[in-house]
């Protein structure tokens, strides 16, 4: 059965940081594109970032993101223990939301995990 | 920017009647990267129709989805209790990378 489980979630000040991880298991998870989906509070789903299978990309990248986190999140995996990250520095009030992380499969999400909680909040 | 816009915002049905939610793209989009997903309250979202038409593993043939042009229609043939949900469509492609409709809930009238 595949699993992805996140952690990491909690209260944090603006402008500071948190780590988020997410274990996947069920399935081998180095051959998989993961993703990190977040979602405002009463608020629609917005993906964040990406990074792919084996950190090989065209272009000599393996990573995106959205412009909204562009040069303050960092994605990374640790394939030999099937967990995907997600820094998150300079937080604003804005990325407050439950983060998803999701297995990449065809340009969808077909696993998703019950998410973790980020507050920014003084 | 790739922009899903979906309609109705929320569609108030009894179970047993049909539903018709509808996801119009900005731009065209290949059929082969639109995705729809149903999420219940309190839980993540899952999968039902990818490739705008193909049902996802253990999803019931009550749920189909269709194409014309850039507009993308999900179907619930007849609505089941455990279907009153928020349903989102989205596409990957393009830049950035992936976006969502903002949704459409289905309640019960």
């Amino acid at each position: 059965e595949v699993q992805l489980v996140e952690s990491g979630g909690g209260l944090v000040q603006p402008g500071g940081s948190l780590r988020l991880s997410c274990v996947g298991s069920g399935f081998t998870f180095s051959s998989y594109w993961m993703h990190w989906v977040r979602q405002a509070p009463g608020k629609g789903l917005v993906w964040v970032s990406r990074i792919k299978s084996d950190g090989s990309n065209s272009d000599g990248s393996s990573t995106s993101y959205a412009d909204s986190v562009k040069g303050r999140f960092t994605i990374s995996r640790d394939n030999a223990k099937n967990t995907l990250h997600l820094q998150m520095n300079s937080l604003r009030a804005e990325d407050t939301a439950v983060y998803y992380c999701a297995r990449g499969a065809d340009r969808t999400f077909d696993y998703w995990g019950r998410g973790t909680l980020v507050t920014v909040s003084s | 920017e790739i922009v899903l816009t979906q309609s109705p915002g929320t569609l108030s049905l009894s179970p047993g009647e049909r539903a018709t939610l509808s996801c119009r793209t900005s731009q065209s989009v290949s059929s082969s990267y639109l995705a729809w997903y149903q999420q219940k309250p309190g839980q993540a979202p899952r999968l039902l129709i990818y490739g705008a038409s193909s049902r996802a593993t253990g999803i019931p043939d009550r749920f189909s989805g269709s194409v014309s042009g850039t507009d993308f229609t999900l179907t619930i043939s007849r609505l089941e209790p455990e279907d009153f949900a928020v349903y989102y469509c989205q596409q990957y492609g393009g830049s950035p990378s992936v976006t969502f409709g903002q949704g459409t809930k289905v309640e019960i009238k």
